[in-house]
């Protein structure tokens, strides 16, 4: 069985400042690992993923992810918060050669100017 | 450019009433998805389908049908709208990987449709 758990339903930080919004997963087998990035009412967009090779993940508008299997943990991470950056973001799981999804409850993330 | 396209971006009924939602792709995957999403919820998979005239349920199905004749499109149906269905319905597709082809690994999303049920 896979599940997600994104730490904190909402994360503010202000312009400039690191972004660090946390994701773990359990996973019988090997997992593929992703975030997507939901703006005002709109559809999911794929941030970045992991699947396999390198562990660190860079993905679009600057962010990136590390897999670290023995802390069951994807985080998402981004050096400077811009405006721009204010959405829902999801952590999503799948098994490796799988097509379903395990979504996490989100993270809303508010940048302060 | 891939597209996911769903039929209505926002639509409002009233309770009994028979709804559809249509999702429509254009990159020929196998596999398609109905999503609702809620607030402190996240996305809760409906019902999937890995090819034409083949369904299976999700998490929630319940109240809830769907129909897959063409490879392209996956439909979701209401068959008598209730209040608490009220939502944001996601749809999204995934390539198998199979025929030859190969997986991106990634869901493709719609736009979603939000509905309400008065």
């Amino acid at each position: 069985a896979q599940s997600v758990t994104q730490l904190g339903s909402h994360v503010s930080v202000s312009e400039g400042a690191l972004v660090l919004l946390r994701c773990n997963y359990s996973s019988s087998v090997p997992p593929y690992l992703f975030w997507y990035v939901q703006y005002p009412n709109q559809g999911l967009q794929l941030l970045l993923k992991y699947t396999t090779g390198a562990t660190l993940v860079k993905g679009i508008n600057g962010f990136e992810a590390e897999f670290k299997k023995s802390e069951t943990s994807f985080h998402l991470t981004k050096p400077s918060a811009h405006m721009s950056d204010a959405a829902e973001y999801f952590c999503a799981v799948s098994r490796q050669g799988g097509n379903q999804f395990y979504f996490g409850t989100g993270t809303s993330l508010t940048v302060i100017p | 450019d891939v597209k996911v396209t769903q039929s209505s971006r926002y639509l409002v009924k009233r309770t009994g009433e028979k709804v559809f939602l249509e999702c429509v792709q254009d990159m020929d995957h196998e596999n398609m998805f109905w999503y609702r999403q809620d607030p402190g919820l996240g996305l809760r998979l409906i019902y999937f389908s890995y090819d034409v005239k083949m369904k299976e349920k999700g998490d929630i199905p319940e109240g809830y049908s769907v129909s897959r004749e063409k490879k392209e499109r996956f439909s979701l149906i209401l068959e008598s709208a209730s209040t608490n269905q009220t939502s944001m319905y996601l749809c999204a597709s995934i390539s198998s990987g199979l025929a030859g082809g190969r997986s991106s690994n990634e869901q493709f999303f719609g736009p979603g449709t939000r509905l309400t049920v008065l």
